[in-house]
């Protein structure tokens, strides 16, 4: 079975540090593209970050140079590092498989698979 | 950056179609794909490629996409399907989320 499991939330000091993992079972990790995707509580979904299997990473503005996406193969786990963290940083973090197709000349991607997410608090 | 409107709410009587519209600049011109997300769960993939379903997906869910805006469409609209609808598109690498829409079925 295809399944995503987040850990490492938990409610952190403004400007402290946390990270998230996504355990991965039933697919290889470093064989797809994965995404962080995050939701603040009562409002929509916001990308976070994707990792592709080639090794590059992309960041939203709202985390480009706070947080790090990276991944273990040997554990199959993706990893969200995320730095001097801030209040509108609180939210349901969730983790996604990331899948990429060729179509007339376009790829189109899209996230098929998604853990149930952890929850950080980033409260004084 | 690259943005996706969606109206907040869409009201649906039971067995009737509900549309839900995804705006955004030349979005025709890119592939957009649909998420449904209930109460205290995760988001889950129900059109992707502007129109094609994912297993188990029921075909009352369908997709297009043109112009500059992307439509779900949810044909004999049941009360299960009441939930949040999010679009999601990409531009340079990065991917977009919709800012997402309401779907009540009165």
């Amino acid at each position: 079975e295809v399944q995503l499991v987040e850990t490492g939330g938990g409610l952190i000091q403004p400007g402290g540090s946390l990270r998230l993992s996504c355990a991965a079972s039933g697919f290889t990790v470093s064989s797809n593209y994965m995404s962080w995707v995050r939701q603040a509580p009562g409002k929509g979904l916001e990308w976070v970050s994707v990792i592709y299997s080639g090794g590059s990473t992309y960041y939203a503005d709202s985390v480009k140079g706070r947080f790090t996406i990276s991944r273990d193969n040997s554990k199959n786990t993706l990893y969200l590092q995320m730095n001097s963290l801030r209040a509108e940083d609180t939210a349901v973090y969730y983790c996604a498989r990331d899948l990429r197709g060729y179509s007339y000349g376009r790829y189109y991607y899209y996230m098929d698979v998604w853990g149930k997410g952890t929850t950080v608090t980033v409260s004084s | 950056s690259y943005e996706l409107t969606q109206p907040p709410s869409v009201s649906v009587s039971p067995g009737q179609t509900a549309s839900i519209t995804c705006s955004g600049d030349k979005l025709g011109d890119k592939y957009a794909c649909w998420y449904q997300q209930k109460p205290g769960q995760s988001p889950v993939l129900v059109i992707y490629q502007d129109s094609k379903r994912p297993s188990g997906i029921p075909e009352r869910f369908s997709g297009s996409n043109s112009g500059n805006t992307a439509t779900l469409t949810i044909s004999g609209t049941q009360a299960m399907d009441e939930a949040d609808y999010y679009c999601q598109a990409w531009d340079s690498s990065l991917r977009v989320f919709g800012t997402g829409t309401k779907v009540t079925v009165l």
